[in-house]
């Protein structure tokens, strides 16, 4: 059974960097026809996809438009890991954020991490 | 970017209710569109994908329909489990969008 689960801070201070990781099991992350992407949720408030990455030899990326600038994500395919760093964080980027496997819809999900922006 | 707008916001219902939530696209994403469940504290569930096609394990009350821009998730008689936030969720062009969100409420 595929499982992700999300690791980093849970607390970053406005200005820095937000950093997260992803670690699969159960499932070879270089296996191809799959993405690996975040999605994060306001409290209280809606899904938003961030973006995702795409690895069958070669490494695809894809962001969503409004957090391109801010967002890179990674892969490291020897510890079946991939990781989001989001940059210059403020308050609005307070949110639980979620890893998932997804082609055209998300099929398995981490159980999410809160990662909260305050000094 | 491609728009999701969800139909009600907040359904309030009671148990043994048939329950319709839609969901627009601002432009056409053929049938790749999908519904999730989501409870409070957890992730969201995958019900069903590409507009009608329902993820194994997933009581057969809960049907989808439509394609192009408009879309429809029904559960046919509501349960107690049923009671949750439903998500829309679109794909096309390498680019993912969900809906606001639908709040489905004890009446």
């Amino acid at each position: 059974q595929l499982q992700l689960q999300e690791s980093g801070p849970g607390l970053v201070k406005p200005s820095e960097t937000l950093s997260l990781t992803c670690t699969v099991s159960g499932g070879s992350i270089s296996s191809s026809s799959y993405y690996w992407g975040w999605i994060r949720q306001p409290p209280g408030k809606g899904l938003d996809w961030i973006g995702n990455v795409y690895y069958s030899g070669s490494t695809y990326y894809y962001y969503n438009p409004s957090l391109k600038s801010r967002v890179t994500i990674s892969v490291d395919t020897s510890k079946n890991q991939f990781s989001l760093k989001l940059s210059s964080v403020t308050a609005a980027d307070t949110a639980v954020y979620y890893c998932a496997r997804h082609v055209a819809h998300f099929d398995y999900w981490g159980q999410g991490t809160l990662v909260t922006v305050s000094s | 970017d491609i728009q999701m707008t969800q139909s009600p916001s907040t359904l309030s219902a009671s148990v043994g209710d048939r329950v319709t939530i839609t969901c627009r696209a601002s432009q056409t994403v053929s049938s790749w569109l999908a519904w999730y469940q989501q409870k409070p504290g957890k992730a969201p569930k995958l019900l069903i994908s590409k507009a009608s096609s329902l993820e194994s394990g997933v009581p057969s009350r809960f049907s989808g329909s439509g394609s192009g821009t408009e879309f429809t998730l029904t559960i046919s008689s509501l349960q107690p489990d049923d009671f949750a936030t439903y998500y829309c969720q679109q794909y096309n062009s390498y680019s993912w969008t969900f809906g606001q969100g639908t709040k489905v409420e004890i009446k």
